[in-house]
């Protein structure tokens, strides 16, 4: 089936520092992604709808500025948190549905990157 | 109001039983999709099953199943013959009209025991 990559897995990075987190889509085009966010022992909240070849779309309480998106291509989704603080520190993963299904199932997640700000 | 309700933080099942794990859902958008998840400690999320709005039949993936009653407004998932390694966090989720956005429930972490 079609896959969604994330990477890194695991990020560990200073206060202050800026951090990006790349999604693929490996064997499939995804004209759309999205990001998501997941706290210990919470559940997932979308952070932003990633659109290629314009802006994202972020959910309210999103601070754009700060979680910067960028679609390049269908098949690449990235993620930068910029000016990381210790709070930013989470689960973050991303999904990615395949362009030529318009029903059905088709919404595949990547494997998600931990994310610690020290 | 909650979209997707998950009433069971924990559940615990003894292998080789059923569980069914609760969900309820809250959308006036009669098209829509619910799916489970299933996130092990790593933290994938691995999709196990979905059921669209008007599918007229209950859908079934191997050990999984859901029970789902359009009227209640509830898609159960039920897991029969547990194993140990589906102790896990399960979640629930909705995706309504045309999007493919997914709001998903709080999740219910199951644990199978001997």
């Amino acid at each position: 089936g079609a896959v969604v990559s994330q990477h890194p897995s695991r990020v560990i990075c200073k206060s202050g520092t800026s951090v990006k987190i790349e999604c693929r889509s490996l064997d499939f085009q995804a004209t759309t992604m999205f990001w998501y966010r997941q706290f210990p022992k919470q559940s997932l909240m979308l952070m932003a709808t990633s659109n290629e070849g314009s802006k994202a779309t972020y959910e309210q309480g999103v601070e754009k500025d700060k979680f910067l998106i960028n679609h390049a291509s269908l098949t690449l989704s990235t993620l930068t948190v910029t000016s990381a603080h210790p709070e930013d520190s989470s689960f973050y993963i991303c999904s990615a549905k395949e362009l030529l299904w318009e029903t059905g199932n088709t919404i595949y997640f990547g494997e998600g990157s931990w994310l610690t700000v020290v | 109001a909650q979209k997707i309700t998950q009433t069971q933080p924990g559940m615990f099942v003894q292998e080789k039983e059923a569980v069914t794990l609760d969900c309820t859902y809250d959308t006036s958008d009669p098209s829509y999709g619910l799916f489970w998840y299933k996130q092990p400690s790593s933290g994938e999320m691995i999709f196990l099953i979905y059921q669209g709005s008007y599918d007229q039949q209950n859908a079934t993936e191997g050990r999984y199943s859901l029970n789902f009653q359009k009227a209640r407004k509830s898609a159960n998932l039920v897991i029969s013959a547990s194993q140990l390694g589906d102790s896990a966090m399960y979640f629930c989720a909705m995706r309504e009209g045309g999007g493919n956005k997914l709001t998903f429930g709080t999740g219910t972490q199951l644990k199978v025991e001997l």
